[in-house]
């Protein structure tokens, strides 16, 4: 079974500075990588998608993440946050499989402040 | 290109009832899946629904049920409301071969 880790539930930062959300997975075979944003009141929006190949993924408004597959993590960045980026942070595995189902990590919320 | 909508946006009912959510892809995606967002629960996989069939279902009582319509459209019915059903719902789909979701805006179920 696949399991997600988001290792920490809050991420404070201050306005153009430069973030990381940490995302580990535990699975037994191949998977499918992605983070989603969800602004309040609102639905998952898809920041980027590791499937195959470089393991540097861009995505958009400014994110990016490395897939790593030795220490089972995906990591998202960005190297400086406006306000605008606050917002709840969803990493997520979908294994290689038939099984159709994304196992989601439980989200860290991240405070840009001015 | 229109994303995904539900309908309604909220939902109120009192213990005991049934709600129907509903859900309608993106345009060309033949894959709809289910997701429960409760306070402090995370995103827990419901159902996933391909071309009218159920593929895979999460780990809830067999009184979440629902269905995919010809025009790749779904429906989540939930029979005998619980308090702790009370939750956001959200809808995603998916295209062919495509692994990504694209999510809804999702349904707010309140139950009192």
């Amino acid at each position: 079974a696949q399991s997600v880790t988001q290792l920490d539930s809050q991420v404070p930062v201050f306005e153009e500075a430069p973030v990381e959300l940490r995302c580990n997975y535990s699975s037994s075979v191949s998977v499918y990588l992605f983070w989603y944003v969800q602004y309040p009141n609102q639905g998952l929006q898809l920041l980027l998608k590791y499937l195959s190949g470089s393991t540097l993924v861009k995505g958009i408004n400014g994110f990016e993440a490395e897939f790593n597959k030795s220490q089972t993590s995906f990591h998202l960045r960005k190297p400086s946050v406006h306000i605008s980026d606050t917002a709840e942070y969803f990493c997520a595995v979908r294994e290689n499989t038939n099984a159709g189902k994304s196992t989601f990590g439980d989200g860290t919320t991240l405070t840009v402040k001015p | 290109e229109a994303g995904v909508t539900q309908s309604p946006t909220h939902l109120i009912k009192t213990r005991g009832q049934q709600a129907t959510l509903r859900c309608s892809p993106i345009s060309g995606h033949t894959s709809v899946y289910w997701y429960q967002q409760a306070l402090g629960l995370g995103l827990q996989f419901l159902l996933w629904y391909d071309e009218g069939e159920e593929r895979n279902r999460g780990n809830f009582p067999p009184r979440f049920s629902g269905r995919q319509f010809p025009n790749y459209s779904s429906e989540l019915n939930v029979n005998a409301l619980e308090l702790e059903d009370s939750a956001l719902y959200l809808c995603a789909s998916g295209g062919q071969g495509r692994y990504e979701q694209y999510f809804g805006p999702g349904t707010r179920l309140t139950v009192t």
